[in-house]
């Protein structure tokens, strides 16, 4: 399975700033996506990156808050902007390998704390 | 709507006993299904998935759809089988996750 290399792994955060958290995947994957997990919740997709075009967000989510980017088909990277403490969360990396069954994969997750 | 639930967020059984972490799910179609986990200190990772009809770590989870359950169970329960595992369906391209069950396995 693809390697995914998720940064930072935690940052404590002022609010009204902003993170940039980047993934980087050993391997071109076609499809890449960014999850919340909210304490105590289960994990919710954010956003599908997509290379070469604008992300595509789930409901509630917006890229005026939470803008993506994909550059080429191993590296995305996600800021939380405006932070409030509400943005308090685990932001997860996933790519999926292609294949008949596709499977998820999963980076090791920015613990981010704003204060 | 599609939805995930497992009712239980914490199970706790002495090692050696029967396991049975409970998924149902809501989907309008033929549903994907798979169970991943997350033990300590370490990132989620597929346990298994319903269409590989597959044993892992001696779990196994059967999809009946009937009842709209995807149940994972483990026949004798091992302490490094503690950990969160959480039930996930496939939406399209996207995942859709229930909120989590963990398992705490004593000695």
């Amino acid at each position: 399975s693809a390697v995914i290399s998720q940064k930072p792994s935690r940052d404590i955060c002022q609010r009204g700033t902003s993170l940039t958290i980047q993934c980087q995947v050993d391997s071109q994957v076609t499809m890449m996506f960014w999850y919340r997990q909210q304490p105590g919740q289960s994990l919710t997709l954010i956003a599908t990156a997509n290379q070469g075009s604008e992300a595509t967000y789930e409901s509630g989510f917006v890229i005026d808050k939470f803008p993506i980017s994909r550059p080429n088909l191993t590296f995305s990277t996600l800021t939380v902007s405006n932070m409030s403490p509400e943005d308090s969360s685990i932001y997860l990396c996933s790519v999926e390998r292609a294949g008949q069954i596709p499977v998820s994969t999963f980076g090791s997750g920015t613990r981010l704390t704003v204060v | 709507a599609q939805r995930v639930t497992q009712p239980e967020k914490l199970l706790s059984v002495f090692k050696g006993a029967p396991v049975e972490l409970k998924c149902n799910y809501s989907y309008s179609g033929s549903p994907e299904l798979f169970w991943y986990v997350q033990y300590s200190r370490q990132r989620l990772q597929l346990l298994l998935r319903h269409i590989s009809r597959e044993s892992i770590k001696g779990f196994t989870a059967d999809l009946n759809k009937g009842e709209t359950s995807f149940h994972l169970k483990k026949p004798f329960a091992q302490e490094e089988d503690s950990a969160m595992y959480y039930c996930a369906l496939r939406d399209t391209d996207k995942l859709i996750f229930g909120t989590g069950t963990r398992l705490q396995v004593f000695p």
